[in-house]
Formats: structure tokens, sequence, C-alpha cells
């Protein structure tokens, strides 16, 4: 069973508004990981972070931004949402070895922009 | 680019049938190869990976994989499903570039349906 939290799992905002996507891990991961998840389309990493004050951006451009201030914490923030940002978003960690890969996923967060 | 394909948008099998999930990949280097699944409402869960050695590799759930790097592939198979193996499965590649991590590259997924 993976330790890594996600909140919340649902929600429906209005177009402008601020909202955070709240993950946290209780394994000790160095690596944690953003992926923005469409119907019948891959994965798409968007945010990752290889330890504490370090923030990458992905394979797909995102307006959201990113921090890690804690090992275990890596919240995602959209300033102003939009339509277009209606989406599942996905947080996963991973440890810090030579390999790719073993990711933890959390159940997922499900984003709606009206 | 590394990319990998799942040929397979959606499969029906039947309930005590075998199930193969192809899965193709393409990268230059040694790849890291995974299969997941995501059942509904949830994240994604490991079922097998292939780092080296033998090939055929075995997960979770019954599930086993055999990478063949002549054909670039990395199907799943599972001799007899059940019901509960209703789900969307993922193939992953990733890759080891001696000094700095490769993050991993996902298919499109293959969402499996079982009937009574």
């Amino acid at each position: 069973e993976a330790d890594i939290y996600q909140t919340p799992r649902y929600l429906v905002i209005g177009t402008g508004k601020k909202i955070t996507l709240e993950c946290s891990q209780t394994m000790g991961h160095d690596k944690m990981y953003w992926y923005q998840q469409d119907p019948g389309m891959e994965l798409h990493l968007i945010h990752y972070s290889y330890g504490v004050n370090s923030t990458e951006k992905g394979d797909l451009s995102s307006e959201s931004t990113v921090s890690r201030i804690r090992t275990e914490h890596f919240p995602l923030t959209l300033e102003s949402a939009r339509p277009s940002h209606t989406s599942q978003y996905l947080c996963a960690s991973s440890e810090s070895s030579g390999r790719a890969g073993e990711l933890f996923f959390g159940e997922g967060s499900r984003l709606t922009v009206l | 680019a590394q990319s990998v394909t799942q040929p397979d948008i959606h499969i029906t099998v039947s309930e005590g049938a075998s199930l193969e999930l192809r899965c193709n990949y393409s990268y230059g280097a040694t790849p890291y190869l995974f299969w997941y699944v995501q059942s509904p409402g949830q994240g994604l869960q490991l079922l097998l990976k292939y780092f080296s050695g033998d090939t055929l590799v075995q997960g979770i759930k019954g599930f086993e994989a055999e990478f063949k790097r002549s054909q670039s592939s990395f199907n799943l198979r599972k001799p007899s499903v059940h019901w509960s193996d209703a789900a969307e499965y993922f193939c992953a590649v990733g890759a080891w570039y001696g000094g700095s991590q490769g993050n991993l590259i996902f298919g499109k997924g293959t969402k499996l349906s079982v009937k009574p």
C-alpha cells in the first residue's frame, strides 16, 4: 500500500479562481512528480522535483507552479484556473536510486473548471 | 525520442480466458520497462517491472510480461482473467543515464473489460 495522499480528490470551481492541489508522501522519497491525465491520452509529466528546493518543468507545458519546501510535501498551484485546466492530476514519488521508475501514485485529483 | 505504443485502446475478454496486452517501445539505450494498472477513480499501481536479467518477469495478481529486445516489445499476459482485472493498463519506459535519472514515458493505456 503506497503512502501518498492527494487532496482534494474532486474539485469543481469557476474560472479565475486560484487552486492548490495538495500531495504528501510518508515514504521519505526524494523524488516527486505531477502528471496530467486526460481520457485516452498518455500521462504527461508537468512537474518534478528531485529534492527540497528543487523543481523542474516536465515534458508538457503547464501554467501551474509547484514548490518543494519539505521532502514530504509537493503542492501544485494554479493562480487563475481556466476550463482548459480541467483534467485529472496525479502525484507520484520514487526513491533516489540509479533507476528510473517504480513510481508510487496517489489516487488523483480530478479538477473541473467551469 | 523515446516513445511507448499500446496498439489496443480497448480489449474485451471473457472471464477465465487468457489475456495479452501489447506494448512496443522506441528507445536507443537499454530501457527499463513497467506495467501499471489503474482502476476507476484510482491512481496507478505497479504490476511489474523489468530492469535486466531474465526477460520473463512475474508481477502481482498473476500477471507476467516478457521483454523481447528484437521486437522492442514488453507484452503483458495473464493465463486466466478475473472480473476484478477490469481496469486500464499502462506500459511505461524509463532509462538510466548514468549520472541522472530519466523520467518515465507512458503509453496511452489499454482499457480492459471482462465479460461474464
